[in-house]
């Protein structure tokens, strides 16, 4: 059974490009979550989709932004990359809401240059 | 707002040794308690999912337990092995979403 998959595993921007970061979540999984890893804020939640619908958003600014197709892959984009948004970003799949299991993928780490 | 701290920040232990890492939350109110493993440069592998109902869980050299009412959960590692090394996260959900608050971390060494 293959696990959540993200695309790319590294990423090098410059300042005031913009990136897409891809997670295709597990087969059958209808809710993806994106997480923002850095070392001195720790896992902070970015939004969470289920069935193509936002339903929680996280403390960050507009430039993140996300979105969920109808196959439940996701992709979410930061626009005018800062130096600051330089991260690993992990995407989470569940069954469903609530009660069950969260997966991770391995996570895309990008640099901001 | 909800608070995750884990203590201790970082323990070391000889091999075989029996731990307990602990997790705390200030608002009672959860849904669900997740802990999880992460290597270096890593995502996160899911160990062990408490739901609210629930006091503990196992799996294998793992149990993990939960009480709300003092917003506390541990994570026993029975006869650690090297390969238990890695940094341990738990994290609670609430509502009836999968937004996860997560604790800052317990990184393990275990020394063969």
């Amino acid at each position: 059974k293959a696990g959540v998959t993200q695309t790319p595993r590294y990423l090098i921007k410059t300042r005031g490009q913009q990136v897409t970061l891809s997670c295709s979540p597990i087969s059958g999984h209808r809710s993806v979550s994106w997480y923002q890893q850095t070392p001195g804020q720790g896992l902070q939640f970015l939004f969470e989709y289920f069935s193509e619908t936002q339903r929680n958003k996280g403390n960050f600014p507009g430039r993140f932004s996300g979105r969920q197709f109808s196959n439940s892959r996701s992709e979410m984009n930061v626009s005018t990359l800062e130096l600051g948004d330089s991260a690993l970003y992990l995407c989470a799949s569940s069954l469903a809401l609530g009660t069950t299991e969260a997966f991770f993928g391995q996570g895309t780490r990008l640099t901001v240059v | 707002k909800q608070e995750v701290t884990q203590i201790p920040a970082a323990l070391s232990v000889p091999e075989g040794e029996n731990l307990v890492l602990n997790c705390s939350f200030t608002d009672s109110a959860i849904y669900n308690l997740q802990w999880f493993r992460q290597d270096p440069g890593k995502g996160l592998t899911s160990l062990l999912l408490i739901q609210s109902s629930q006091r503990e869980q196992t799996s294998g050299r793992l149990n993990a337990s939960l009480d709300k009412s003092s917003g506390r959960s541990t994570l026993y590692i029975a006869a650690s092995q090297p390969g238990d090394s890695a940094t341990y996260l738990c994290a609670v959900s609430r509502n009836t979403g999968n937004q996860f608050y997560f604790g800052t971390g317990t990184g393990l060494t275990v020394i063969p």
